[in-house]
């Protein structure tokens, strides 16, 4: 199965501020990566699908990047509505799999 | 509206089985790839299942291949998860989500415990 090792696990942050994490998968995945958001008690919701595509109302503030084994996720003015844990997942093959989460926090 | 609503969950023994529906409703249920994921508590999400539009293929985590069975009835709008063997690593709140990028639907997700 295809690792997706992401990082930092939680951050502490103001608003305003520029956050940003990373996904790394084991092995090639292509632009095959998704971000989601998932609030407390909440569903997950797609942010970025194929690595820099912005999912439906999603605002401009939320980017993704990347392309094989490195994947980026920036919220470029974090917003108070913004916190959250953020998932990267490799949709290249079966099995997908999930990252193990950021966890945005405020400071 | 796009709907997804999960059923039959509930507390389980080791061992035995349960099955999950998923109603769907507000798009046109045959059109997409349909998947289950779950969370266990306080846990991260992990991908369990994927079936085609017409259910001819499907998809498992290894932890979960021989015995759990996805199925789908387009007819009904409605996606299945049998449930069989179940052990205390099932455990967890699963989620009914369109597997489509450009087209992203997720359920309110339904709770799971396996325990004695």
């Amino acid at each position: 199965d295809i690792v997706m090792t992401q990082s930092p696990t939680s951050m502490s942050i103001s608003v305003g501020d520029r956050v940003t994490m990373n996904c790394k998968a084991s092995q090639n995945v292509g632009s095959n990566v998704d971000w989601y958001q998932q609030k407390t008690g909440q569903s997950p919701k797609l942010l970025i699908y194929k690595a820099s595509n912005r999912y439906t109302g999603v605002p401009d503030r939320f980017t993704g990047s990347g392309s094989g084994t490195d994947f980026t996720f920036t919220i470029s003015n974090m917003q108070a509505e913004d916190l959250a844990v953020y998932y990267c997942m490799q949709s290249n093959s079966y099995p997908y799999t999930f990252g193990a989460g950021t966890k945005l926090e405020l400071k | 509206e796009v709907q997804l609503v999960e059923s039959g969950g509930g507390l389980v023994q080791p061992g035995r089985s349960l099955k999950l529906s998923c109603a769907a409703s507000g798009f046109t249920f045959s059109d997409y790839y349909m998947a289950w994921v779950r969370q266990a508590p306080t846990k991260g999400l992990e991908w369990v299942a994927s079936i085609s539009y017409d259910g001819g293929s499907t998809y498992y985590r290894d932890s979960v291949k021989g015995r759990f069975t996805i199925s789908r009835d387009n007819a009904k709008s409605s996606l299945y998860l049998q449930m069989d063997s179940l052990r205390s690593e099932d455990t967890a709140t699963y989620y009914c989500t369109t597997d489509e990028e450009v087209e992203d639907y997720w359920g309110q997700g339904v709770m799971v415990t396996v325990s004695s």
